[in-house]
């Protein structure tokens, strides 16, 4: 069975400094899509960023960057400078090609700090 | 675009109502629709899923006759809780996500804004 595992349960950084958010996850897939999610208090569940398992290359949105480790099935976020709007949970999910339904971590309280 | 619309936000109702919950994707077409439930605090737990025209596949441990999922078009998947009970209290959210074309299949999931359901 695949596990997605936040191994982080919350994380604060100061405005406009970096932070990192762990994932790791479990498959014995090849094929698959990574993603964060990110829940802010108003609770709507909003797509940060994706990666396709084939892809070797890292995904990147503006500030939000991931480090996509596929041996190692690593998968964290990286959010630069960041700002006082990025304060939410962050959730992890994993879908494998052809399946419909998504795995999520247990998600890493992000606060950021003024 | 990806807009998923879910309605209502926030519902209280008395013990013994059931309570309809609509998930609509205002432009695109929902080949599949998730539900899930989301304790305080807590990850997200897939209840549903349910593919237009079809019956809804259940997560084990989600009793079907008390969590009603219909999917009549490919804009609309409704929820009801049947018989509410305190124990339902929840936060309910739905997704949506379509697979029509091989360049489709790697669309992500896109999100309700969530039901906050009370009852007393």
């Amino acid at each position: 069975a695949q596990t997605v595992t936040q191994s982080q349960p919350e994380m604060s950084v100061q405005e406009a400094e970096t932070v990192t958010l762990s994932c790791t996850y479990d498959t014995s897939e090849s094929d698959y899509y990574l993603f964060w999610y990110k829940q802010p208090p108003s609770r709507q569940m909003i797509l940060v960023i994706r990666q396709e398992a084939y892809k070797q290359q890292n995904a990147t949105e503006n500030r939000f960057s991931v480090n996509f480790q596929k041996a190692a099935k690593s998968f964290s976020l990286k959010i630069s400078d960041s700002q006082l709007g990025d304060a939410a949970m962050y959730f992890c999910a994993y879908r494998y090609q052809g399946a419909q339904k998504l795995v999520f971590g247990q998600g890493t309280r992000l606060t950021i700090n003024p | 675009g990806a807009v998923v619309s879910q309605h209502p936000s926030r519902v209280i109702c008395k013990s013994g109502t059931s309570v309809k919950i609509e998930c609509r994707s205002l432009d695109f077409q929902a080949t599949t629709m998730f539900w899930y439930r989301q304790f305080p605090k807590k990850s997200l737990m897939l209840m549903a899923t349910s593919n237009e025209g079809s019956k809804a596949t259940y997560e084990q441990g989600v009793e079907k006759d008390k969590f009603l999922i219909n999917h009549a078009s490919l804009t609309l998947s409704t929820l009801t809780v049947t018989s509410a009970h305190p124990e339902d209290s929840s936060f309910y959210i739905c997704s949506a996500r379509s697979d029509r074309g091989s360049i489709y299949s790697n669309q992500p999931q896109h999100f309700g804004d969530g039901t906050r359901l009370s009852i007393l």
